[in-house]
């Protein structure tokens, strides 16, 4: 069975620092990876994604993520992060069907 | 329409009462999705809807839920005599048909926030 793990439930970085987002997967085949950021009181917005081909995905906002088959990860990172940033990040996974988000990682900023 | 439409936005209701929440796709998404997520928690698999395919109903909590979906539009999520433990926003999103390589959106609504009191 498909399954996420997001083993970092909150996490705190200043302003300006680099930033990393873990996440793990469990899928009998190659998987679709997904990112989503969710803003309070704001909807899912699809930062970026992994189908095939290059393992290093850029996405908007200046976040990147690395698809690492040997490590069965997806972890999102951000060279430099800013205050907006602050949010709830959610690592999916999906085949040819529906996809299964993990717990996610709320993300906060200090100035 | 231009995006995913959930109706109502908010729904306040009794336990024990039932509720419908409705879900209105992307014109031409094929591909339609049902999640729970509940107060500080990740979004929930409920259903999945492909094109005339029998749904995905792995996710549904109890068999107090059900969902609908006609032909490749509007679906409805049902929950009969509701629990406090319900309350929650569910989310519906859509997507074009899977296809590696190819164009592929999956877009989620705004959600309906239920709450049971």
């Amino acid at each position: 069975a498909q399954s996420v793990t997001q083993p970092d439930i909150h996490i705190t970085v200043s302003e300006g620092a680099s930033l990393e987002l873990r996440c793990n997967y469990s899928y009998g085949a190659t998987p679709y990876l997904f990112w989503y950021v969710q803003s309070p009181g704001q909807g899912l917005q699809l930062l970026l994604k992994y189908f095939s081909g290059d393992t290093l995905v850029q996405g908007i906002k200046g976040f990147e993520a690395e698809f690492k088959r040997s490590q069965s990860s997806f972890n999102l990172r951000k060279p430099s992060v800013h205050w907006s940033d602050a949010a709830e990040y959610f690592c999916a996974v999906g085949g040819d069907d529906k996809i299964i988000f993990g717990k996610g990682t709320r993300l906060h900023i200090l100035p | 329409g231009a995006g995913v439409s959930q109706s109502p936005s908010n729904k306040v209701t009794e336990k024990g009462k039932d509720v419908e929440l409705r879900c209105d796709p992307i014109s031409g998404h094929t591909a339609l999705y049902w999640y729970r997520q509940r107060l500080g928690q990740g979004l929930e698999f409920l259903i999945y809807f492909q094109g005339n395919s029998a749904p995905d109903k792995s996710g549904l909590p109890s068999d107090r839920f059900s969902a609908e979906r006609t032909g490749e539009s509007v679906s409805t999520l049902t929950i009969q005599r509701t629990q406090q433990e319900d309350s929650a926003v569910y989310l519906c999103a859509s997507s074009s048909p899977l296809r590696r390589g190819r164009a592929w959106g999956y877009t989620f609504g705004s959600g309906t926030r239920l709450t049971v009191v």
